[in-house]
Order: structure tokens, then sequence, then C-alpha cells
């Protein structure tokens, strides 16, 4: 167990809606950072945050969204959903920006 | 921008065979090297990391790498593997300076031990 959590751990969903993944770090890493792994693409970074602040963008589409709360946990929304966006998508943490990141166990979104 | 190589897709031993895995980053300033492993269905767990000092790290389960600077290489070796050791290893980089220090990944290898 990474000390990291993702809820949920599947989301089954129809094209065009919309989901909210969250997960919380590890106790006392300031840093989150959202990835996309699915087949053809590999493991893809989204987007960083840094004790609630946007550190970083990766390949996140605009229909994609995210924010890091005063807790430190953070959530990543998925709009207008197509198919394409099926996929696993894993949070990490650290404690710094430059340090060693552990990873949650993933929420694997289906969209049909 | 930082990109990461993993040359080998996929690689099929037999158990005992010695493995190594190649990982090869450009980036032109300071970095911070991992791998990490996914067991199927399962979350990416770090194997070992490089920050400084002795080029040669050891991480758990038996595996070591080697950062050699001049090759902007990281590769992973392990002189015995195992069935258990079936998964997809990841190689990361990231910047040690600079605002933004995302963990950049390679395409990852898929290893399979045949027992």
């Amino acid at each position: 167990d990474s000390g990291v959590t993702q809820t949920p751990k599947h989301l089954i969903t129809a094209t065009g809606q919309r989901v909210t993944l969250r997960c919380s770090p590890r106790s006392g890493d300031l840093s989150v950072y959202w990835y996309q792994q699915s087949l053809d693409q590999g493991l893809q970074f989204l987007i960083q945050y840094y004790n609630g602040e946007e550190r970083a963008k990766g390949n996140i589409l605009e229909r994609f969204s995210a924010q890091q709360f005063p807790d430190l946990h953070s959530e990543l929304n998925l709009s207008s959903l197509e198919l394409g966006d099926s996929a696993l998508y894993f949070c990490a943490s650290s404690v710094g920006s430059s340090t060693e990141a552990f990873f949650g166990q993933g929420t694997r979104l289906t969209v049909v | 921008a930082q990109s990461v190589s993993q040359h080998n897709h996929h690689v099929i031993l037999s158990e005992a065979a010695s493995l190594e895995l190649g990982c090869n980053y450009s980036y032109g300033g300071t970095v911070n090297l991992f791998w990490y492993v996914q067991y199927p269905g399962q979350h990416l767990q770090l194997l070992l990391k490089y920050f400084s000092g002795d080029p040669l790290v050891k991480g758990i389960k038996g595996f070591e790498a080697e950062f050699i600077k001049s090759k902007f290489s990281f590769n992973l070796r392990k002189p015995s593997v195992q069935w258990s050791d079936t998964a997809e290893y990841f190689c990361a980089v990231n910047e040690r300076a600079g605002s933004a220090r995302q963990l950049t990944f390679g395409s990852g290898t898929q290893l399979t031990v045949l027992p």
C-alpha cells in the first residue's frame, strides 16, 4: 500500500457525461500528479499540483481540469467524455517536486 | 522538453537468465532517475532511484541500475530473473531544478519470464 488513495476504483459512464476522480495523497506529501495510462498512449503526464497551485501541465485536454484543495486532496474532472477517454487514471504524490512519486491504485474509467 | 526512451518493448526470458533493460533520456540539466515496476493489474511501484552519488544504485528485489552520465543512460539490471518478475518496467526522469518537475516516463518494457 503506497498511502495514496484513489476513488472510485472503477467507473463506467456514457459518452458526453462528466466524472470526477478523487485522490488523497500520502500524509505530508505536497505534490500531486495525474497520469493517464492507455494501451496505445502509454503513461501520459496530465498535470501536477504543488501545495494547491498548478505547477506543470502535460498532455491534458481542455475537456479535463483538476484542482488541489487546501487539505491537499486533488480531483480530476473529465467532461464531454469520449470513447477514447477510456483508460486507467493514476494519481501520484511526493513530498516535493523532485523526490520520488508514490502511485495510487488508479481509477479505471470505461466510457461506453 | 525532456524525453525518455526505452528501446525494448517486450523482453522474454527464461528463469535464471540475466536481465538488462535500456533507458536513455534527453535533457541537458541535472536529473533524478527512477525505475518503476507495474505488476499485472497493479499500480506502479518504485524499484530504485538515483539522485546523486554512486552511479550504481541498488533497489528492491535484487534489481540494480547504473547511471552513465556521458551516455544519458540509466539501464536496469538483474543477474537472475524469476517468474515473479513478469511485469512492465518504466524508466522515469525529472529535472532537479526548475519550477516544473514532472516525472516523465518512458513507454515501458513488458518483461515476460518463462518458468
